[in-house]
């Protein structure tokens, strides 16, 4: 049973570029969540995906913006980047979005430098 | 909002003692409560999880209790391992399944 995988490992963008980074749930899930984890910090809440729609968001400007599709795979697009932006970037896979207490899974991450 | 604090590290400890990370949290509903852990390198890994008061949640010698008086949900583990060096993430889920994690407690575990 594949786990939460995603795509690219690395990514080195330059200031005011875009990217798009993907993500596939583990197998039976049907709700997505990325979150931006700096240098030696947490993981932060960009926003969550369930039926395609985004359902919660965390305090990120418009610049992140985000996709699920009806294979339950997601997207998450940064417009504008900025030196701040580079971090690890993580998805996160769980079952039944809107109930509280199941554990998310996550992915490797995939790394983001900006230059 | 919610939020959660853990202490900050790094913690270094010889092979076979005792491991307290001390986890609080603020919340407005009824959270959810877990500990993750992250190996170099990797991602999160769930390593233990308490979905009520009261409840200790407990995997590879670790636990960790959901005390809602004291707001607290501190992990603990008898003897430490030098395969045990991570860095641990407590971390709350809100009604909605929205998770708010705490700033990580690096563990080093010296032979």
């Amino acid at each position: 049973d594949a786990g939460v995988t995603q795509s690219p490992t690395h990514l080195i963008k330059t200031r005011g570029q875009q990217v798009t980074l993907r993500c596939s749930p583990k197998s039976g899930h049907d709700t997505v969540s990325w979150y931006q984890q700096a240098l030696g910090q947490g993981p932060q809440f960009i926003f969550q995906y369930y039926e395609e729609e985004e359902r919660q968001r965390g305090n990120f400007p418009d610049r992140f913006s985000g996709h699920q599709f009806p294979n339950y795979s997601s997207e998450l697009n940064v417009n504008a980047l900025l030196l701040g932006d580079s971090a690890l970037y993580l998805c996160a896979s769980s079952l039944v979005g809107w109930q509280g207490g199941h554990e998310q899974f996550f992915g490797p991450g995939t790394r983001l430098t900006v230059l | 909002g919610d939020s959660v604090t853990q202490m900050e590290g790094p913690v270094t400890l010889s092979e076979e003692a005792f491991l307290t990370i001390n986890c609080t949290y603020t919340a407005t509903g009824y959270p959810s409560l877990f500990w993750y852990v992250q190996y170099p390198g990797e991602g999160l890994q769930l390593l233990l999880k308490a979905t009520k008061a009261d409840d200790k949640g407990s995997n590879k010698g670790f636990e960790a209790t959901y005390r809602k008086e004291t707001t607290s949900f501190h992990l603990e583990k008898g003897s430490v391992q030098v395969s045990d060096s991570a860095v641990y993430f407590c971390a709350l889920s809100d009604n909605f399944n929205k998770f708010y994690f705490g700033s990580g407690t690096k563990l080093n575990v010296k032979p």
